[in-house]
């Protein structure tokens, strides 16, 4: 059974600084990898997607990384952002479906 | 409309009920999802449509649950005889392409925020 486990579960940190959140998965058979971000009360904003035969990719000040093989995948943000706060969730296309981890809650304060 | 339309965005039943949400996808989407994210967790997959086809219903936490999607545009899923465990919010989503091997995003809808007293 495909399970995806996000780390830290949350973070808390002041503007300014280079973030890494983390993402694993059990089953390496995927098709893509996709990190979204979630506001409150609101629906899943898709950041970043990466097919499996990709091992990275950029917009603007967020880069994702995937190694397949290894079944892990990073979200690097650079020179965060109070307006980066919400929720960021990894999820795995597993055969027909997006299986998701339970999310890393961001915090950045001015 | 430019992106997947919920309704309604909040909705209160008494346990017993049943209850129906609607989800518009973007025009022309060939894929749609239902997903059920329960407070503080990720979404869970529920149910998945290719035009009026319902794929994989693999999701549905029981029988009670009931999705449709009948000329391959709007979608509807229904809950009988609602439990408290039922309470979440309710994502719909939508892809240009098929489901199985697609690298095209699904996008989602803000959801239906279900609440069973």
């Amino acid at each position: 059974k495909q399970e995806v486990t996000q780390i830290p579960a949350a973070l808390s940190v002041p503007e300014g600084e280079n973030l890494v959140l983390n993402c694993s998965f059990t089953d390496s058979a995927i098709y893509n990898l996709q990190w979204f971000r979630q506001d409150p009360g609101k629906g899943l904003t898709s950041l970043l997607l990466i097919q499996s035969s990709q091992r990275e990719q950029t917009s603007g000040r967020l880069n994702a990384s995937l190694d397949k093989s290894s079944g892990r995948s990073t979200l690097y943000i650079a020179a965060s952002q109070p307006g980066d706060s919400a929720t960021y969730l990894c999820a795995v296309t597993y055969t027909d479906k997006l299986i998701f981890g339970t999310g890393t809650r961001l915090q950045v304060f001015p | 409309g430019a992106g997947v339309s919920q309704s309604p965005r909040y909705k209160v039943a008494k346990r017993g009920q049943d209850v129906a949400l609607r989800c518009d996808p973007i025009s022309g989407h060939v894929s749609l999802f239902w997903y059920q994210q329960a407070l503080g967790q990720g979404p869970e997959f529920l149910t998945y449509f290719q035009n009026e086809a319902q794929l994989d219903k693999s999701g549905l936490p029981s029988d009670r649950f009931f999705a449709e999607r009948p000329e391959g545009s709007v979608s509807t899923l229904k809950i009988q005889r609602t439990q408290q465990e039922d309470s979440a919010v309710y994502l719909c989503a939508s892809s240009f392409s098929v489901a199985t091997g697609s690298n095209q995003p699904q996008h989602f809808g803000d959801g239906t925020r279900l609440s069973i007293l």
